[in-house]
């Protein structure tokens, strides 16, 4: 069956510093991955995708995310975060439907 | 242009009521979804919709029904309002082979 984990439901980081969110996915083929962001009181915004090719992708807002595949994990990335960056932050897989993680909390301090 | 557009944006209503969101699309994408979100933030899918026909159901209230005049637009009506059902409801499309998911901005919907 297929499914997303998101081991870190909340992660607070200082402006400026490194982020790496962790996701692992659980699916039969080759999967379509997604990292989404939410701003509060907003819907989802697709941050980048991963469909074949280069395992490292690059995203919206200067993210990018990696696929290994022998780890069944696609890990957010970001080298400087900014305050703007809190939000909630979703895993997903795509095959027959989407399949969303729990979401990671990130909060930002100065 | 806003791609995927759901109103109203936030509804307050009494238990036992009858009441609809609706969504529309202008991306001319094939499939539509309604999602969930808890007070967790956890999303959950509650039905799909592909062009026109529900192809996707998931384990939900007969007291949600989804309607699709047409491929462009998927309503939710929920009868008999419960406390339970206060959420953020997302409406979303998806371009062919479910290569990107647009979302609406949500409908949080309180009851009281």
């Amino acid at each position: 069956a297929q499914s997303v984990t998101q081991p870190d439901i909340h992660i607070t980081v200082s402006e400026g510093a490194s982020l790496e969110l962790r996701c692992n996915y659980s699916y039969g083929a080759t999967p379509y991955l997604f990292w989404y962001v939410q701003s509060p009181g907003q819907g989802l915004q697709l941050l980048l995708k991963y469909f074949s090719g280069d395992t490292l992708v690059q995203g919206i807002k200067g993210f990018e995310a990696e696929f290994k595949r022998s780890q069944s994990s696609f890990n957010l990335r970001k080298p400087s975060v900014h305050w703007s960056d809190a939000a909630e932050y979703f895993c997903a897989v795509s095959g027959n439907q989407f399949y969303f993680g729990t979401g990671t909390s990130l909060t930002v301090i100065p | 242009d806003t791609a995927v557009s759901q109103t109203p944006k936030y509804l307050v209503t009494q238990m036992g009521n009858d009441k609809s969101i609706k969504c529309e699309q202008n991306l001319g994408h094939d499939t539509m979804y309604w999602y969930k979100q808890d007070s967790k933030k956890f999303l959950k899918i509650m039905f799909s919709y592909n062009n026109k026909e529900l192809i996707i159901n998931e384990t939900v209230p007969n007291r949600f029904s989804p309607k699709s005049p047409d491929k462009a637009h998927l309503n939710l009506h929920i009868n008999s309002l419960e406390l339970g059902d206060s959420a953020v409801y997302f409406c979303a499309s998806s371009s062919r082979g479910n290569e990107k998911l647009f979302f609406g901005s949500g409908t949080q919907l309180s009851v009281l």
